[in-house]
């Protein structure tokens, strides 16, 4: 079954200590994102990479940060940096063409809570 | 800029009721627009799409038309289930190099038996 997995489902960490979140997928997909969802909010994204050693940032990347090492994995790290860091977050990927109008295909989640 | 607005929520409804829920968007250019589905503690999965003007997306008794006209993208169903609570997201994507896509906020359907 081709898709996108995260892991772990549920992560908790104490305040202060970086901690990193997994995505991959076997869609054979170029594009992969990074969400951040809060209760009763849309989402905001945090980082984006279009293809291997490459990303850009998203609207909220402070605090954040990724690695693109390769094409079917990309890794979010929250840091200590980052203020207000439980939330539930989302993996998505997608395929590129030359106009650019695919969809994104999701991830189950984490739910990452700092105490 | 690009943005999408959808009806806030929650909505509830009996079951077998009809269902619609607004989605309007402000774009440049010609964009490809969407409806995802998130049941609770899940990611969004894609419910339908549609990716020029006129065209209806359909899928599991949902539909929505991409009206350029008035820059709307309505989900509708003629008879709801329980099932279907859920949060619904419109999203829209134009076509250009930056590959995102802009989400509206979502709206909570609950749907009471």
């Amino acid at each position: 079954d081709g898709g996108i997995t995260q892991s772990p489902k549920y992560l908790f960490r104490k305040e202060g200590q970086n901690v990193t979140l997994s995505c991959e997928q076997n869609l054979n997909h170029d594009a992969m994102y990074w969400y951040r969802q809060d209760p009763g909010q849309g989402l905001r994204l945090i980082y984006y990479s279009q293809i291997v050693n490459d990303f850009q940032k998203g609207d909220i990347a402070e605090g954040y940060s990724v690695s693109r090492e390769k094409k079917e994995s990309f890794p979010l790290t929250v840091t200590s940096a980052q203020k207000n860091p439980t939330a539930f977050y989302l993996c998505a990927s997608s395929d590129l063409d030359g106009q650019g109008a695919r969809e994104q295909y999701f991830g189950p989640g984490t739910r990452l809570t700092v105490t | 800029g690009n943005s999408v607005t959808q009806m806030e929520g929650p909505v509830t409804l009996s079951e077998e009721a009809f269902l619609t829920i607004n989605c309007t968007y402000t774009a440049t250019g010609y964009p490809s627009l969407f409806w995802y589905v998130q049941y609770p503690g899940e990611g969004l999965q894609l419910l339908l799409k549609a990716t020029k003007a006129d065209d209806k997306g359909s899928n599991k008794g949902f539909e929505a038309t991409y009206r350029k006209e008035t820059t709307s993208f309505h989900l509708e169903k003629g008879s709801v289930q329980v099932s279907d609570s859920a949060v619904y997201f419109c999203a829209l994507k134009v076509r250009n190099r930056d590959d995102k896509i802009i989400f509206g906020k979502g709206t909570r359907l609950h749907i009471l038996p």
